[in-house]
Parts: structure tokens; C-alpha cells; sequence
């Protein structure tokens, strides 16, 4: 069983579409996230949620829009899609924040490559 | 964050110990000392943890100095799957934004036959 599932793991669209990746858990963590990693290689943080909640949203365009309809799934949208959207786009979940030690324990899905045309 | 700093890259031989030095020298007395790894085309992969003593797992060992402005990361048999990006990152275990995780631009370790 995949801890953290993606899909899809490629997706080649044109500029101007809107596209989904979506993201499924079964680690029973609270908490999940999106990372996006570009082309150089830099892996940042978008998006973070605790029990549907948004928590962090690290100045992502409004383009961008995170789902979650349950703690298990954070889906992520993108709307108008633009050339500089292509990247490695990567879900993760760590349990609660509640518990301390492991909230930095992420567990990451395998990526969804997004090339935009 | 408190910064770090790692060697852009490191060789080791197949069956023998990779050492991967990390300089924290900021770090503060509630930070962690967290290494992921990055295998090529896949997600990163949590491998270990630490706050000030010295931790071991199945995959590894963390040896923090006692000032704690250092770490090492040490895979004690290197194996040709153990080639990846390593990246030491230092980040309090708590807080309004856990799981914010800054990934730097880490070690590549190659291992080779």
C-alpha cells in the first residue's frame, strides 16, 4: 500500500488550461501538504493543512487553489495555467502538530510532473 | 530557520561508511537537526532526526557536536541505491508552521561500485 498516492505522476497540458492533481494519505496523519519542486532543483513548500484547515499558504498565486475534503485528501488546483507552472509537484503528510517530534516527519508522495505547454 | 551549509558533493565506495558534514553554526536551543534524502525521481525521504544526543536508526546514524553548530550523517554500508541529494535542514519541532521544511540545495552522494 502507498503511504502517500498522486496522480496523475505526468500531466502535459497548454498555457490557459486548468488542471488538478490530486492527493490521497492512508498514514491517519492530520496534516498534509504541497511542495513544488522547479526545474533547478529547489524544493519549497505551497501549501500545508491540519484536519481541513489551511495553515500555511506560502504566497502562492491565486491561481493555485488547495482542496481538502477530508484529512485524508488535499487535492490541488490550478487555474490559467502558465509556462512557469511546469515543475515536480509533491504532496506530503506528517501527523499532527500536537505531537512535536514528529511534526517535521513528513512523509512524501512520489510527484506529479507538471509540463505546460 | 537557523541556515545550513553542506558540501555540494561527496563520492563514497560501495560497503564502506558516507560521512555527510552540516554546519548549523546559528542553530538555536529548540531546533532540530532533520536529514532528508532525495533519490533521483522520487519524493524526499525522511531518514533521521535530532535535538543534542547522538540517534541512530535502521537507516543511519546522526552524530551532533556538542555545541550542537554541527552534525553528521553517516550510512554505515553505502550502497549504489544510497546515491541521492542529502539535505540537513534545522527547524524547531513545533510551532504555527510545522512541516514548513526549507530545502537548501544539499549534499549529491554518489556511491560507486
Amino acid at each position: 500500500d502507498t503511504a502517500v498516492s498522486q496522480t496523475p505522476k505526468y500531466l502535459v497540458t497548454q498555457m490557459g488550461n486548468d488542471k488538478s492533481i490530486k492527493c490521497e494519505q492512508n498514514l491517519g496523519h492530520d496534516t498534509m501538504y504541497w511542495y513544488k519542486q522547479d526545474s533547478k532543483k529547489f524544493l519549497k513548500i505551497m501549501f500545508s493543512y491540519n484536519n481541513k484547515e489551511l495553515i500555511i499558504n506560502e504566497t502562492v498565486p491565486n491561481r493555485f487553489s488547495p482542496k481538502s475534503p477530508d484529512k485524508a485528501h488535499l487535492n490541488l488546483h490550478i487555474n490559467s495555467l502558465e509556462l512557469g507552472d511546469s515543475a515536480v509537484y509533491f504532496c506530503a503528510s506528517s501527523p499532527t502538530g500536537l505531537a512535536l517530534l514528529g511534526a517535521n516527519v513528513l512523509t512524501f508522495g512520489a510527484g506529479s510532473r507538471l509540463t505546460v505547454l | 530557520d537557523a541556515k545550513t551549509t553542506q558540501p555540494t558533493s561527496m563520492d563514497c565506495a560501495e560497503g564502506r561508511a558516507a560521512n555527510l558534514p552540516c554546519n548549523h553554526s546559528t542553530i538555536s536551543g529548540n531546533e532540530y537537526v532533520y536529514w532528508y534524502r532525495q533519490i533521483h525521481s522520487q519524493g524526499p525521504q525522511y531518514i533521521i532526526h535530532g535535538l543534542k544526543n547522538n540517534e541512530t536508526n535502521e537507516m543511519a546514524s546522526l552524530i551532533i557536536t556538542e555545541d550542537r553548530k554541527s552534525s553528521t550523517l553517516i550510512l554505515p554500508h553505502a550502497t549504489l541505491r544510497d546515491t541521492a541529494v542529502y539535505y540537513c535542514i534545522v527547524r524547531v519541532a513545533g510551532g504555527t508552521s510545522y512541516g514548513k521544511l526549507t530545502f537548501g540545495q544539499g549534499t549529491i552522494l554518489t556511491v560507486h561500485p
